[in-house]
């Protein structure tokens, strides 16, 4: 069964460096997003993506963050400067339609840890 | 603002019973609602969508109902199994794009 794959699956980071959390979506999605879930928490979304722009962003996804579609598998998140309150696991997921009252099953990938140190 | 509320309170029932769990939301209409599935340090993995034309979908032990009056979803799993707990996640549409809005979630504990 198709999946949507993330690595790494563990990420550690000092306080200000560059992070990049990679996705590979399922092959005939159109649809992209990026998620977060701090520890304890519930998942929150961060950002959508379809059609090689941003659809959608949430008032986390600041410009601190940025997304990319480098190759025609490939779905990253970047986080510039990462802050100690950007661990979380962050979770790539895929649709293959959109809203609009028929439904928008998502599916999500196993997720990336990242600490911040 | 939109709202969506689980009972944040652990479920632990008994082998073989129905558990019940209940997503309330308030503040929007949302078309339809899903129901998703999480176990610890995983993503969500999607189990039913429920439209608001429709009272109640099943899908195996599962079944899940909508009532768009009472602005509520319940989601019922017979014959539960130890197998089957898990933190179980209310998810309507996020406004009017494609977002999920996730609720906090309900743990399920199921005990032999």
């Amino acid at each position: 069964e198709p999946e949507v794959t993330q690595t790494p699956s563990h990420q550690v980071t000092q306080m200000g460096q560059e992070v990049i959390l990679r996705c590979v979506p399922i092959s005939n999605h159109l649809y992209f997003y990026w998620y977060r879930q701090i520890l304890g928490q519930k998942v929150e979304f961060l950002v959508s993506f379809y059609n090689n722009e941003i659809s959608e962003k949430s008032e986390i996804f600041d410009d601190q963050f940025s997304v990319e579609r480098p190759d025609g598998s490939n779905f990253t998140l970047k986080i510039r400067s990462t802050k100690l309150e950007d661990s979380a696991m962050y979770f790539c997921a895929s649709s293959e339609t959109i809203a609009g009252g028929g439904g928008n099953i998502q599916y999500f990938g196993a997720g990336t840890r990242l600490s911040v140190l | 603002s939109q709202k969506i509320e689980q009972n944040s309170e652990a479920l632990n029932i008994q082998e073989g019973k129905t558990a019940t769990l209940t997503c309330n939301y308030t503040n929007y209409s949302p078309a339809y609602l899903q129901w998703y599935r999480q176990d610890p340090g995983r993503g969500p993995v999607f189990l039913l969508l429920i439209r608001e034309n429709e009272k109640e979908k099943r899908k195996e032990r599962l079944k899940v109902t909508f009532d768009t009056t009472l602005k509520q979803s319940l989601f019922h799993i017979t014959a539960s199994q130890p197998a089957d707990s898990a933190t179980y996640l209310c998810a309507p549409p996020g406004g009017g794009g494609n977002k999920l809005t996730f609720g906090t979630g309900t743990q399920l504990k199921v005990e032999l």
